[in-house]
C-alpha cells in the first residue's frame, strides 16, 4: 500500500536559517502529493502541492519538488521566520481512482529568535 | 468562498459518557467529508468518509461512529467514550470523484478522563 516517511523532529531553527524536511514515499503509478501544515491549536492548511513528476510546488516562501526518481518531495525554504513555527504534514494522494490521503507522522518545526 | 465549522472547539467528558461533534461546510455543494483523529505525538489517521448523504465508509473499527444526515453536515458519535478516544479531532472536505485537496476545520480537541 501507499506510504509517506517523515523526517522525525521535532526541529529547531534559528530565523532566517535554511529548512529542508525531508518526505520519501511509496506508491504505485503516479500519485499527487502534497505538504499541509499545521499551526498551533488550529486544523491542517495545505501548503503546496504537486501532481507529477518534476513539477515543483510553491507558497509563502516554501518549495518542494516531486523527484519520482528518490521517490522524494523535500519541503525547503530558504529563510524561515519565527511565524514558520507549526507542524508539517507530508501527504499523498494515490493516482487510482478514490484513494484516500496517506499522511506522514508530521515533523515540529520551532524557529527561535 | 467555502468554509468550515467544527464545534465545540474543546471537549472534556468522562469516561462512559456519549459523544457528539458536529461538521458543517458552507459554500460547496455534494462535498466529500472526513473524520480524522490526531492523537498526541502521532500523525492523522482517517477515520470515517462520506461520499453522500447517509453514505458513511469506516477506515478503522473503532468505537465511533459517524451520520451525514444533511448534504453539509457531518457528525461524529459515541455512545461511551473510553480513555483512548482523547485526542484531536478534525473535519475536513473535498470536492470531485477523487480525493483531491482536502480543506481541513479547526479541529476539536476532546479529553476523555
Amino acid at each position: 500500500g501507499n506510504s509517506v516517511t517523515q523526517m522525525e523532529g521535532p526541529v529547531t531553527l534559528s530565523e532566517e536559517a535554511f529548512l529542508t524536511i525531508n518526505c520519501t514515499y511509496t506508491a504505485t503509478g503516479y500519485p499527487s502529493l502534497f505538504w499541509y501544515v499545521q499551526y498551533p491549536g488550529e486544523g491542517l492548511q495545505l501548503l503546496l502541492k504537486a501532481t507529477k513528476a518534476d513539477d515543483k510546488g510553491s507558497n509563502k516562501g516554501f518549495e518542494a519538488t516531486y523527484r519520482k526518481e528518490t521517490t522524494s518531495f523535500h519541503l525547503e525554504k530558504g529563510s524561515v521566520q519565527v511565524s514558520d513555527s507549526a507542524v508539517y504534514f507530508c501527504a499523498l494522494k494515490g493516482s487510482f481512482g478514490n484513494e484516500k490521503l496517506t499522511f506522514g507522522t508530521g515533523t515540529r518545526l520551532t524557529i527561535i529568535p | 468562498s467555502q468554509t468550515i465549522h467544527q464545534w465545540p472547539a474543546t471537549l472534556v467528558q468522562p469516561v462512559g459518557s456519549p459523544l457528539s461533534l458536529e461538521c458543517t461546510v458552507e459554500g460547496t455543494s455534494n462535498p466529500n467529508l472526513y473524520w480524522y483523529r490526531q492523537a498526541a505525538g502521532r500523525g492523522l489517521q482517517l477515520l470515517f468518509y462520506s461520499v453522500g448523504i447517509g453514505q458513511i465508509s469506516s477506515e478503522v473499527p473503532q468505537n465511533l461512529s459517524a451520520s451525514r444526515p444533511q448534504d453539509r453536515q457531518f457528525i461524529l458519535s459515541s455512545k461511551k467514550l473510553l480513555l483512548s478516544d482523547s485526542g484531536f479531532y478534525l473535519c475536513a472536505w473535498s470536492v470531485g470523484r477523487g480525493w483531491e485537496t482536502q480543506y481541513f476545520g479547526p479541529g476539536t480537541r476532546l479529553l476523555v478522563l
